[in-house]
């Protein structure tokens, strides 16, 4: 356990529902990162937050995806009207940064949650 | 650009031989690199960094790897393979903004 939790684990819709999931970092971290790891592959940066603010999106991340980290602390993100594509893992990590500072700090991940879209 | 291209996608050892996991990487910026991995159903776990100090990086488990800036290469090396390290391994480049930048993995079987 890293310390990192994702709700909920597995996650089972419908095409064209709206979902949401919810990441906990630890506690003190001001960096929280989203990831996507689909079947076979590695894990894709998604977006990322220092403290509240969402400071870099990948082009990934079409308009149907949202996220949010009010008040600096838990993240959700939302994906409107999915699709059967969105299927995939869906990771959470955070760690400790500072602008400019090293950017080598390690990451810790959460379980992940597990989304099929039917 | 930056990238990592793990050169296998599966390794399969004997238990108790030596493994070894290739990794070549592309940056335009003095990289700091990571192995990260991840058993079946469990979250991914860092292995060992490289973060521009000693070029060999001792990690956890009797894992250690070698940064080659001259053949952009961090391989990881095992001198025994235990049947616990059956698992998926990544090789993952920080990206200038802390983001991580993931290899495709590898899969690493030992055979009893």
């Amino acid at each position: 356990d890293t310390g990192v939790s994702q709700d909920p684990r597995h996650k089972i819709t419908k095409r064209g529902q709206n979902v949401t999931f919810r990441c906990d970092p630890i506690s003190e971290h001001n960096r929280l990162y989203w990831y996507r790891q689909t079947l076979g592959q590695g894990p894709e940066f998604l977006t990322y937050f220092q403290n509240e603010a969402q400071l870099e999106k990948s082009r990934l991340l079409s308009d149907r995806f949202s996220a949010e980290r009010p008040k600096g602390s838990f993240s959700t993100l939302e994906i409107q009207r999915t699709e059967q594509g969105d299927s995939a893992m869906y990771l959470c990590a955070s760690s400790l940064g500072t602008s400019g500072g090293p950017k080598e700090r390690e990451q810790f991940f959460g379980p992940g949650t597990r989304l099929t879209v039917l | 650009a930056q990238s990592v291209t793990q050169l296998d996608s599966h390794v399969s050892v004997s238990e108790g031989t030596p493994v070894l996991l290739r990794c070549n990487y592309s940056s335009s910026y003095s990289p700091s690199l990571f192995w990260y991995v991840q058993h079946p159903n469990k979250g991914l776990q860092l292995l060992l960094k490289y973060t521009s100090a000693a070029t060999l990086v001792k990690g956890i488990n009797g894992f250690e790897a070698e940064f080659k800036k001259s053949e952009t290469s961090f391989h990881l090396t095992k001198p025994s393979a235990h049947m616990s390290d059956a698992a998926e391994y990544f090789c993952v480049l920080s990206g200038n903004t802390g983001k991580l930048i993931f290899g495709q993995g590898t899969t690493l079987q030992v055979k009893p």
